[in-house]
């Protein structure tokens, strides 16, 4: 299965600051996937990465707040835009891989916003 | 949109007791995942179960697509089972859609 490594682990950081996380695969995977955890809440799609294009974002999400880039099949970064206290919440990147597209998720970015 | 509902959202266990989790969707689906989320918060994927039965172990789960659920089952529970349990529904390509969760605590 993959390895999947994100960059910062955590990360506590001040409204109207940005935060970029980054997500690193140990092999080339063509679809990314970026998912937002809410404090006790279930997973939320942000958005599918594909590489060489623009990101696909889902309905309640905007470039503008979490930009996304794909440079390349193995790397992936999601930047937290403009902070507020709402965006407290544990970020996670994600690939399918295999015959049954079994999903895998790295360790996720706990962000805290004051 | 497919809705996910999982029951119960909250479970209490004696070490070394039997349980079910339960998950609904509201639409057909191609694909149907079981994660569990440790209490450091790393997702794992159990099962990929679209249809029909699997066992890992302590572990095994059931999807009755015709009916719409899905059924985790978990055999002998340890203190490491605790944490939350997903069940995720694939809405057409690649999209999954997560459950409510069913938050596990095995008591020693």
């Amino acid at each position: 299965s993959a390895v999947i490594s994100q960059k910062p682990s955590r990360d506590i950081c001040q409204r109207g600051t940005s935060l970029t996380i980054q997500c690193q695969v140990d092999s080339q995977v063509t679809m990314m996937f970026w998912y937002r955890q809410q404090p006790g809440q279930s997973l939320t799609l942000i958005a599918t990465a594909n590489q060489g294009s623009e990101a696909t974002y889902e309905s309640g999400f905007v470039i503008d707040k979490f930009p996304i880039s794909r440079p390349n099949l193995t790397f992936s970064t999601l930047t937290v835009s403009n902070m507020s206290p709402e965006d407290s919440s544990i970020y996670l990147c994600s690939l399918q891989q295999g015959a049954l597209d079994t999903q895998y998720f790295g360790p996720g970015t706990r962000l805290t916003v004051l | 949109g497919i809705q996910v509902e999982q029951s119960p959202p909250d479970l209490i266990l004696q070490e070394g007791a039997n349980s079910t989790l339960r998950c609904n969707f509201s639409d057909s689906v191609n694909n149907l995942q079981w994660f569990h989320q440790n209490p450091w918060g790393q997702l794992i994927n159990l099962f990929y179960i679209p249809s029909g039965t699997k066992q890992n172990g302590r572990l095994s789960a059931t999807t009755v697509a015709t009916e719409r659920y899905s059924l985790l089952y978990i055999s002998s529970s340890q203190t490491t089972d605790s944490g939350v349990y997903f069940c995720a529904v694939e809405e057409g390509t690649y999209k999954y859609i997560f459950g409510t969760g069913t938050r596990l605590k095995v008591l020693a």
